[in-house]
């Protein structure tokens, strides 16, 4: 069983479009992230929800909203999609909040082109 | 802002030998990560170490947190060509975020 699953693994669509990435992790941990990797490899954390409410929210367009209908699942909508918001999307999970010293298990990420 | 930052970018290393990665962050931390990442996949966590820890030891894995440097070392003792991968590090702090370093490029070569 995947732990924590992404879905699309890949996603083709032009600018301008609204798209949705799903995510689910079957592992009972209480906070969920969403980071974006570019093509130089650099990860940026984008939100964080802890049971379901919103934690982190990073500078990010407000083009991007984050929905997590229980503390299973967190998606990511993206309205009026950009050239720029090409990259891979990861999503992952930890047991709680980082203070308490766990490590993340992540997706197997999104890749998102736009073109 | 970014916090980690590894050194080197890429290193490739014969298989059999030790590869050593660093990893230097700018403000006080709660603990730091290790991560694995393969082409094409997501990250997979490798050790954590803790702010008043100083080594860390699993499997071939060797992890050094020197708090007055504010720096992080990852050994890979007997390099194996499975360990060819990006190697980032990850700090934590107290506004409950992870910042990731760019990687490190680890090639291992028959």
């Amino acid at each position: 069983d995947t732990a924590v699953s992404q879905t699309p693994k890949y996603l083709v669509t032009q600018m301008g479009n609204d798209k949705s990435i799903k995510c689910e992790q079957n592992l009972g941990h209480d906070t969920m992230y969403w980071y974006k990797q570019d093509s130089k490899k650099f990860l940026k954390i984008m939100f964080s929800y802890n049971n379901k409410e919103l934690i982190i929210n990073e500078t990010v367009p407000n083009r991007f909203s984050p929905k997590s209908p229980d503390k299973a699942h967190l998606n990511l909508h993206i309205n009026s999609l950009e050239l720029g918001d090409s990259a891979v999307y990861f999503c992952a999970s930890s047991p709680r909040l980082v203070l308490s010293n766990y490590g993340y298990t992540f997706g197997s990420g999104t890749r998102l082109t736009v073109v | 802002s970014q916090q980690g930052e590894e050194d080197p970018q890429a290193l490739s290393i014969q298989e059999g030998e030790n590869a050593t990665m660093n990893c230097s962050y700018k403000t006080s931390i709660n603990n730091l990560q290790w991560y694995r990442q393969n082409s094409g996949r997501g990250l997979v966590h490798l050790i954590l170490i803790r702010s008043n820890e100083r080594e860390k030891h699993s499997g071939r894995l060797r992890v050094t947190l020197d708090t007055s440097k504010k720096s992080s070392s990852l050994l890979i003792t007997a390099s194996r060509a499975a360990d060819t991968a990006s190697y980032f590090c990850a700090t934590s702090n107290r506004d409950d975020k992870i910042i990731f370093g760019k990687g490190t490029r680890l090639h291992i070569l028959p």
